[in-house]
């Protein structure tokens, strides 16, 4: 079964700095999707960025960009210009385009210093 | 255009009881999922459905029953609830971009 690594539970980052969420994963498909997901105290999941596996180009929204490193298994999320507001737990998740199988890491909790 | 739905927002159960949550969305996504969000973990995938009268089992199913009769609900029934079922739960819509109900928070007893 395909496992999230999320080897940081917590990290903090000065207001208007940058920050790298990372995640591995182990799997042996070749068709699957990669995203990471923000949970703000109020417990609402709200997808942030998606990555398909098959694109080599690095997904991007806004402040957010990934860094896709499909050989070695790596999905890195990079917050710029951090704000107050981007302080939440963040969960890389990977779906298999195979089988619809879902997987979530345990989470990062990203705190954001003023 | 409410998205997805979860009711109860609550539930306290007891031992043994039996319950069903309800999911209902309004978005017309074939694919809808349940998962259950326990601390120090992700999310983690009980059942799915891609679409009405199909429904199959994610990686923690034990103990859950899902149906799909129509494309907007999909219910998830503990049968006979127990203390390790103590969670919160999440519905979702979609498949590439899941949209996520605001979860129901039960403990059983």
């Amino acid at each position: 079964a395909q496992t999230v690594t999320q080897s940081q539970p917590e990290m903090s980052v000065q207001e208007a700095e940058t920050v790298t969420l990372s995640c591995t994963y182990d799997t042996s498909e070749s068709d699957y999707y990669l995203f990471w997901y923000k949970q703000p105290p109020s417990r609402q999941m709200i997808l942030v960025i998606r990555q398909e596996a098959y694109k080599q180009q690095n997904a991007t929204e806004n402040r957010f960009s990934v860094n896709f490193q499909k050989a070695a298994k790596s999905f890195s999320l990079k917050i710029s210009d951090s704000q107050l507001g981007d302080a939440a737990m963040y969960f890389c998740a990977y779906r298999s385009g195979n089988n619809n199988d879902m997987r979530f890491g345990a989470g990062t909790r990203l705190t954001v210093k003023p | 255009n409410a998205g997805v739905t979860q009711t109860p927002k609550f539930q306290v159960l007891k031992t043994g009881q039996s319950m069903t949550l309800q999911c209902a969305q309004d978005m017309n996504h074939e694919y809808m999922s349940w998962y259950r969000q326990d601390p120090g973990m992700g999310l983690r995938l009980i059942h799915y459905s891609v679409g009405a009268g199909i429904t199959d089992q994610g990686e923690v199913p034990n103990g859950y029953n899902v149906s799909r009769s129509t494309t907007e609900d999909f219910p998830l029934r503990l049968l006979s609830a127990a203390p390790s079922q103590t969670s919160v739960y999440f519905c979702a819509a979609g498949a590439n971009e899941q949209f996520f109900g605001p979860g129901t928070r039960l403990t059983v007893l």
